[in-house]
This record gives structure tokens, C-alpha cells and sequence, in this order.
């Protein structure tokens, strides 16, 4: 089955600090890889997206994220967090193969303390 | 994109009741999907709506509990029947809208509390 596994459930940190938010997924084959993000009491957001090409992609908000494929990984980074940094970060992985559905990790809620 | 409206925004609800969540998207697309976040938890894909056809459901989900109606290429609902406290989360509807397989959106999501 496919599987997608966020390292950190809990992250805090100072404004400033950088982040790093790690993401493997548990198969092979060509896969679409995302990340959301879910601010306090709003909707969940697209940050950014891999579908093939470059693997280091740079999102909105000065996100960005690396895709290993060696590794299986797609970790978010951002060098620089800010107090509206703070949310619940979901990475997702899309197979054709699995009829196009997201496959969600557990997601990061992530303070940044001021 | 896509823009993605959910009604009711929440409700509260007494067991063995039903609710009707309604989707409405501000464009045609073909794949609709209806997604639950239990509380502190991640989402978890309920189902599959495809215009012209039967939702799709996944293992754990069944038909009977979660009917989903897709009228048309704008719209869906998805019915929570016969509600249990368990049943409390946040429903979403989602779309895949752009280009080639595209990227999908999400809704605000409604907010279900079951007493």
C-alpha cells in the first residue's frame, strides 16, 4: 500500500531559525509530489508541487523542497521562518497507477515563537 | 486553479441523523473527491466522484454511510447518515483542476460535530 511518512509531527522554533520538514513516501514509480499547508482556522493550501524536471522547486512564501528519488524524499525548507510560519504542513504524494488519489502524511504542526 | 465552496461551513448534530454536505466549484472539472480530517489527524480519502458515474469508495468507507451524489461537472454532496460521535471531523471536497493531470484544490472543508 502506499504510504507517505512525515518525520516530525511537532516542530518549534524561534523566528528566524530555519526548517527543515522531512517527507518519504514508500514506492517506486513515477510519482507527483506536494506539500500543503494548513494555517489556523483556514484551508489547506497548496505550497508547492514536483512533477518532474527540476528536483529543487520553490514555492510560495519562500518555501522550497528537494525531491531524492534515490531516497524517496521530498523535504520542505525554508531558510527564515516567520511567526506566520506557524500551521499544520501536510506532504502528499499522486501515483497514476493508484487512479490519480493524493496520498496524505500524518503532517507537522509547526510554532514559530516570536 | 480552482475555487471551491463547502456548505454548511460546520454544524452540529444529534446521533443517528444525517447531514448533506454540499461542494460547489467554480469551473467544470471531472474528478471530485471527498476527503475526512478526524480530529489531529491527517486527511483520509473517502471517495472518488465522477460525473456520469458511481462514486468510487475507499477500503473503510462504504456507500450506505457516505452516499455522494455528482449531478454535474460543478457540483457534489456527500451525505454523513446515521451519525455517530465518531463521525465528528472535518469533511473536505477536493478537485484536480489545471493542466495535464493537474493539481488538486481543496474546499474550506465543514466541520461536523456529532453529540
Amino acid at each position: 500500500a502506499q504510504s507517505v511518512s512525515q518525520h516530525n509531527h511537532h516542530v518549534i522554533l524561534s523566528e528566524a531559525a530555519s526548517l527543515e520538514l522531512g517527507c518519504n513516501y514508500s514506492y517506486g514509480g513515477t510519482v507527483n509530489l506536494f506539500w500543503y499547508v494548513q494555517y489556523p482556522g483556514q484551508h489547506l493550501q497548496l505550497l508547492l508541487k514536483y512533477f518532474s524536471g527540476d528536483p529543487l522547486v520553490k514555492g510560495i512564501k519562500g518555501f522550497e523542497a528537494e525531491f531524492i528519488k534515490s531516497k524517496f524524499s521530498f523535504n520542505l525548507r525554508k531558510p527564515s521562518v516567520q511567526w506566520s510560519d506557524t500551521a499544520e504542513y501536510f506532504c502528499a504524494v499522486r501515483r497514476k497507477a493508484a487512479g490519480n488519489k493524493l496520498t496524505f502524511g500524518g503532517g507537522t504542526r509547526v510554532l514559530v515563537k516570536p | 486553479s480552482a475555487v471551491i465552496s463547502q456548505k454548511p461551513s460546520r454544524d452540529i448534530c444529534q446521533r443517528g441523523t444525517s447531514l448533506t454536505i454540499q461542494c460547489q466549484v467554480d469551473s467544470q472539472v471531472t474528478m471530485m473527491f471527498w476527503y475526512r480530517q478526524q480530529p489531529g489527524q491527517s486527511l483520509t480519502l473517502i471517495a472518488t466522484a465522477n460525473q456520469g458515474s458511481e462514486a468510487t469508495y475507499e477500503s473503510g468507507f462504504v456507500i450506505d454511510k457516505f452516499p455522494i451524489s455528482r449531478p454535474n461537472l460543478t457540483f457534489s454532496t456527500l451525505t454523513v447518515s446515521n451519525m455517530s460521535p465518531e463521525d465528528s471531523s472535518i469533511y473536505l471536497c477536493s478537485v484536480n483542476a489545471g493542466q495535464g493531470v493537474g493539481t488538486q484544490y481543496f474546499g474550506p472543508g465543514t466541520r461536523l460535530l456529532v453529540l
